[in-house]
């Protein structure tokens, strides 16, 4: 079955630490995203990306960075920049320009201490 | 400018209810697609409909219905006999086709179906 793989469902780190989401998909997709929810917020963009080995920042990039080698995976890494890290983070995945079209991962649950 | 509002942060009923769901948005282009989505408590999002700007036909499926009215930017969603399982959070979101445009999310409405 093709899809979304998020891992680990929950996270726990502790405040300075820097932290990786993994994200994979097979659904053959070019584009990717990573979402941020807070409750009461919605889903805010911290980063996409269209193609491999380029990405773009979202409306909220500060204190996150992603790589993007590989057509299937994406993670995003929570650096100790990122003032409240604690938040739910959802990946998605899309057909190139059909950003209206996005298939969500799991999510994943982090708590930073 | 694009925005999607929710004004309904928690709603709750009483199982086999009808509820609707109010979703208004704003956008200067013509061209644009409206979406619904469900968030149930495991976390994921999963995809209820698309609508395009110039397809203002209502849509039934099942026990789910949608209102899009663009006289008054409106793109309402209705659960006719609610039940239990469809306790969720609902967003409604909005994107513009062509290239990249990113997709917009309301702040979702919290849906509580009491048995």
């Amino acid at each position: 079955d093709g899809g979304i793989t998020q891992s680990p469902k929950y996270l726990f780190r502790k405040e300075g630490q820097n932290v990786t989401l993994s994200c994979e998909q097979n659904l053959n997709h070019d584009a990717m995203y990573w979402y941020r929810q807070d409750p009461g917020q919605g889903l805010r963009l911290i980063y996409y990306s269209q193609i491999v080995n380029d990405f773009q920042k979202g409306d909220i990039a500060e204190g996150y960075s992603v790589s993007r080698e590989k057509k299937e995976s994406f993670p995003l890494t929570v650096t100790s920049a990122q003032k409240n890290p604690t938040a739910f983070y959802l990946c998605a995945s899309s057909i190139r320009d059909r950003v209206y079209e996005q298939y969500f991962g799991p999510g994943t649950r982090l708590t930073v201490t | 400018a694009q925005k999607v509002t929710q004004a309904q942060t928690e709603i709750s009923v009483v199982e086999k209810e009808d509820v609707t769901l109010d979703c208004v948005y704003e956008t200067r282009d013509t061209t644009y697609y409206l979406f619904w989505y469900k968030q149930p408590p495991s976390g994921e999002l999963v995809f209820l409909i698309r609508r395009n700007s110039f397809d203002e036909q209502n849509e039934i499926s099942g026990r789910y219905s949608w209102n899009f009215q663009k006289s008054t930017s409106s793109f309402n969603f209705t659960i006719t006999a609610s039940q239990v399982v469809d306790s969720a959070v609902y967003f409604c979101a909005l994107s513009h086709s062509g290239g990249y445009q990113k997709v917009t999310f309301g702040t979702g409405t919290k849906l509580q179906v009491i048995p």
